[in-house]
């Protein structure tokens, strides 16, 4: 099993372009995951889906859309780059809530906006 | 909602010392805990988890954690640390669908 896998690893972009990240599990976990990593501020939850066909916002969701249309596939996109979104992106999933809810997370995607 | 609390952001240590790092949660009358540790360029991955029962919790690597409900505290514990521990580590509440993040603490393991 590849577990949590994520596409691309590095990414340059310039101020304004486009991008997907995409995320994939084999683990057949209803729940899935995006956040951000910055130095001194932790993980921070972006939008996360608790199934197929559904997306919720977490904590830091604007400048970001996510789309859940194969319940193994969890996509982030960028519209439209900011030098704010330079960061590390993480993709984690969980079979459930609760006490299921232990979360596998995927290598990470060291994105820069420049 | 949880909330979750790292007491300290760094902790410097030297190899084959005890260390102790420092967790806090919210009260709330069914919690689940986990401690993460990230290595340098890697993502999460769990160290161990309090569901329910014996509240002294045995992860990988030799790491221990204490569920102390009292305190609301979840500590992570390890008797000897090596190099290769030198890493980030995070505790975790879950918060219905969610997991609430501390801010992480950074071990150091000085030879």
């Amino acid at each position: 099993n590849a577990g949590v896998t994520q596409t691309p690893k590095f990414r340059v972009l310039k101020t304004g372009q486009s991008m997907t990240l995409l995320c994939a599990q084999d683990m057949n976990h209803e729940y899935m995951y995006w956040y951000r990593q910055d130095p001194g501020m932790g993980l921070r939850l972006i939008h996360y889906s608790v199934g197929e066909g559904t997306t919720a916002k977490g904590e830091v969701p604007d400048g970001y859309n996510v789309s859940r249309l194969k319940k193994q596939n969890f996509l982030l996109g960028l519209e439209s780059a900011a030098p704010s979104q330079t960061s590390v992106y993480f993709c984690a999933s969980s079979y459930s809530s609760g006490r299921y809810n232990e979360q596998f997370f995927g290598p990470g995607t060291r994105l820069t906006v420049l | 909602a949880q909330s979750v609390t790292q007491l300290d952001s760094q902790v410097p240590v030297f190899e084959e010392a005890p260390v102790e790092l420092r967790c806090n949660y919210s009260s709330s009358v069914s919690v689940y805990l986990f401690w993460y540790v990230q290595y340098p360029n890697q993502g999460l991955q769990l160290l161990l988890k309090y569901l329910s029962g014996s509240t002294l919790v045995k992860g990988i690597n030799g790491f221990e954690a204490e569920f102390n409900k009292s305190q609301t505290s979840f500590h992570l514990r390890k008797p000897s640390v090596h190099i290769s521990d030198t890493a980030e580590y995070f505790c975790a509440v879950s918060d219905r669908r969610k997991l609430i993040f501390g801010q992480g603490t950074e071990l150091s393991v000085k030879p």
